[in-house]
């Protein structure tokens, strides 16, 4: 069966630093993985995928992530946080071998502070 | 362009009242379906999850029910709500187009058993 970790319920960053939100993953075979934001009373916005290929996946806002797949991990990052950036993001995982199901991550609030 | 629909927003219903929420998904054909609920405004929970017309899988038995009774509607229905059945519910798609594998999701629809 697959699994997500977030091992971090929050993260609090300042403007301006770097971020990093973190994600481990289970799965039998190569992984689909997946990060999605969600901003209060919203759906989750889809923020980038690794499939295959290169390790650092670049998304939308500036976010990117990286596949590392002896860790298997695919933590979040951004170099320079915004206060906008505060929200809840869920790391998400799907077998490729398996049917159309994803599992998601039970999330981490993100708070950038001025 | 691809946008996905739910309505209602909000609904506040009692206790062993009927549910239907509709999804409906635009800009695509044959579009894989699925009903999340998100407790807590943390972690999602996949209800069903279909990949056509009358083809629903249950991933959880419980109270609710789900139907596709056209190509890009997707409908979740209760005979009687619990006060468990409170949550944020949230349709996703796949879009045609672009890889399978990515969900996209609809803005929500929050709902309150009193």
């Amino acid at each position: 069966a697959q699994s997500v970790a977030q091992p971090e319920d929050q993260v609090n960053v300042a403007e301006g630093n770097p971020l990093t939100v973190k994600c481990t993953y289970s799965v039998s075979g190569n992984p689909y993985l997946f990060w999605y934001v969600q901003y209060p009373n919203r759906g989750l916005q889809f923020l980038l995928k690794y499939i295959t290929g290169d390790n650092l996946v670049k998304g939308s806002y500036g976010f990117e992530a990286e596949f590392n797949k002896s860790q298997t991990s695919f933590h979040l990052k951004k170099p320079s946080a915004l206060v906008s950036d505060s929200a809840l993001y869920f790391c998400a995982v799907r077998d490729p071998g398996g049917y159309q199901k994803v599992t998601f991550g039970i999330g981490t609030k993100l708070q950038v502070i001025p | 362009s691809q946008t996905i629909h739910q309505w209602p927003a909000t609904l506040v219903q009692p206790v062993g009242s009927p549910l239907s929420l509709e999804c409906t998904v635009e800009g695509t054909s044959n579009p894989n379906l699925y009903w999340y609920r998100q407790a807590a405004g943390r972690g999602l929970q996949l209800l069903f999850y279909s990949v056509g017309i009358g083809q629903i899988s249950s991933e959880v038995p419980q109270n609710l029910s789900a139907s596709r009774p056209q190509d890009r509607q997707f409908i979740l229905s209760s005979k009687k709500l619990l006060l468990s059945d409170s949550g944020f519910y949230l349709c996703a798609s796949t879009f045609v187009g672009e890889s399978q594998e990515t969900q996209y999701f609809g803005p929500g629809t929050r709902l309150l058993v009193l």
